[in-house]
């Protein structure tokens, strides 16, 4: 299967603060998504971005497929973005591989 | 907000006896995933499904299987549980076509002593 290494495994942000979250893969994909994972155990879809950038508020995504590494950033970030970040990744469309995630904290 | 719904979201049971979870979705899509999450390890995908009765293993299948009776109801069994299955387990869905996002359930933590 793939393999997805996701970096930093923690990060710790002053309230208002901007990050860059990396995910890397092993092979080539037709599908990477980005999740976050909130204090309550919920997952919720972030990105869908098999390739190119996507922008949501303050959120943004820009998947190199070609260098296969995908990258989410967060700005100006909010108590309310504290949670694990993680992504996701398949070359079949169906077997999805996981990374360990990120564990992000933000300070008010 | 997906509907999805898994039951039980907790449950408790001994070493030996089966259990089964219930993913039940209204969004009437094609594609149904069980998934579980361990410290350290992620999500990683148990069983999936692509249709009615369609269903393949996933990169941890073992001790686990399926049914998908109906569009609608994924079911994941535990044919004799034992402790290394203690996990969170996660439903997804995502639409018709192939390569398209997932929407996760709210997850069912099962412990099994």
């Amino acid at each position: 299967g793939i393999q997805v290494e996701q970096s930093p495994p923690d990060l710790i942000l002053q309230e208002g603060a901007n990050s860059t979250l990396r995910c890397n893969f092993s092979d080539s994909v037709n599908n990477l998504q980005w999740f976050h994972q909130n204090p309550w155990g919920q997952l919720i879809n972030l990105f869908y971005i098999p390739s190119g950038t996507k922008q949501n508020g303050r959120l943004s995504a820009t998947t190199v497929a070609t260098e296969r590494y995908s990258l989410l950033y967060i700005s100006s970030s909010q108590t309310t973005d504290s949670g694990v970040y993680f992504c996701a990744a398949s070359n079949t469309g169906n077997q999805f591989y996981f990374g360990t995630g990120t564990s992000l904290t933000v300070i008010p | 907000d997906a509907g999805i719904t898994q039951s039980p979201r907790h449950k408790v049971t001994e070493t030996g006896t089966p259990v089964t979870l219930r993913c039940h979705q209204t969004e009437n899509h094609r594609y149904m995933y069980w998934y579980r999450q361990d410290p350290g390890h992620g999500l990683r995908l148990i069983h999936y499904s692509y249709g009615v009765k369609d269903t393949d293993k996933g990169e941890v299948s073992d001790g686990y299987s399926v049914s998908r009776s109906k569009t609608e109801d994924f079911l994941l069994t535990l044919e004799s549980a034992t402790s290394s299955q203690t996990s969170v387990y996660f439903c997804a869905i995502s639409p018709d076509r192939v390569g398209q996002p997932q929407h996760f359930g709210d997850g069912t933590r099962l412990s099994i002593l």
